[in-house]
């Protein structure tokens, strides 16, 4: 079953920290992954994306990573801010149905002054 | 902004009732999809529309159904509304050549 899942469930840390989400995917055939940032009552808007043979991509001080043997993925946040408290959904499409996408529950991070 | 908008933002209804929702894609994007996302939860599936016709779609019931215009517009109905269909839906589209789909704010729909 295709699958995908997200730790933590829910982050919290303070102003101009660190911090890494952690993403594992089952789906199969493996076409790309996507990060989403999603504000609270809003739409999802993309992060990054990365197919098969990339395995980091970033975004300003966001980065993601990929393991595709292990079916991992990350996104690394850095030096952050207050607005980046939002939800950050991972999202895997297969290579046989494009139109289909998993996503992943999310993580909900917020950031304290 | 993604260039695609939802309307309307809010809405509530009573169990039993139908309801439509509505999407205007970026132009020039062919394809739309709408999803359901419940509080706390991931979106969820429910069909995508190429150029007017449903070419896809998710573990959902007939009940619901959608639309696709040449005008780039779209819309989810939803009949016989239940509690559980409380939840954010959103659309997105993209071109049918392109992987990026663009969200639009989404639509809360309550369900009393």
């Amino acid at each position: 079953k295709n699958q995908v899942e997200q730790s933590p469930q829910s982050l919290i840390i303070l102003e101009g920290k660190n911090c890494t989400l952690q993403c594992n995917y089952t789906v199969s055939p493996f076409s790309n992954l996507r990060w989403y940032k999603q504000d609270t009552g809003r739409g999802p808007v993309s992060l990054t994306i990365m197919t098969f043979s990339e395995n980091t991509k970033s975004n300003g001080r966001y980065t993601a990573t990929l393991d595709a043997d292990t079916k991992q993925s990350s996104l690394h946040i850095t030096a952050s801010q207050l607005s980046d408290s939002a939800s950050y959904i991972c999202v895997v499409s297969a290579k046989d149905s494009s139109y289909k996408l998993i996503f992943g529950s999310g993580t909900r991070l917020l950031v304290r002054p | 902004e993604t260039g695609v908008t939802q309307s309307p933002t809010h809405l509530i209804k009573t169990r039993g009732q139908q309801v439509t929702l509505r999407c205007s894609s970026q132009s020039g994007h062919n394809t739309v999809s709408w999803y359901q996302q419940a509080l706390g939860q991931g979106p969820q599936f429910i069909f995508q529309y190429y150029r007017e016709e449903e070419n896809g779609r998710g573990n959902f019931p007939p009940r619901f159904s959608g639309l696709q215009f040449p005008n780039y517009s779209s819309e989810l109905n939803v009949n016989a509304l239940e509690l559980d269909d409380s939840a954010l839906y959103l659309c997105a589209s993209k071109q049918a050549s392109t992987d990026t789909q663009y969200f639009g704010p989404g639509t809360r729909l309550t369900v009393l």
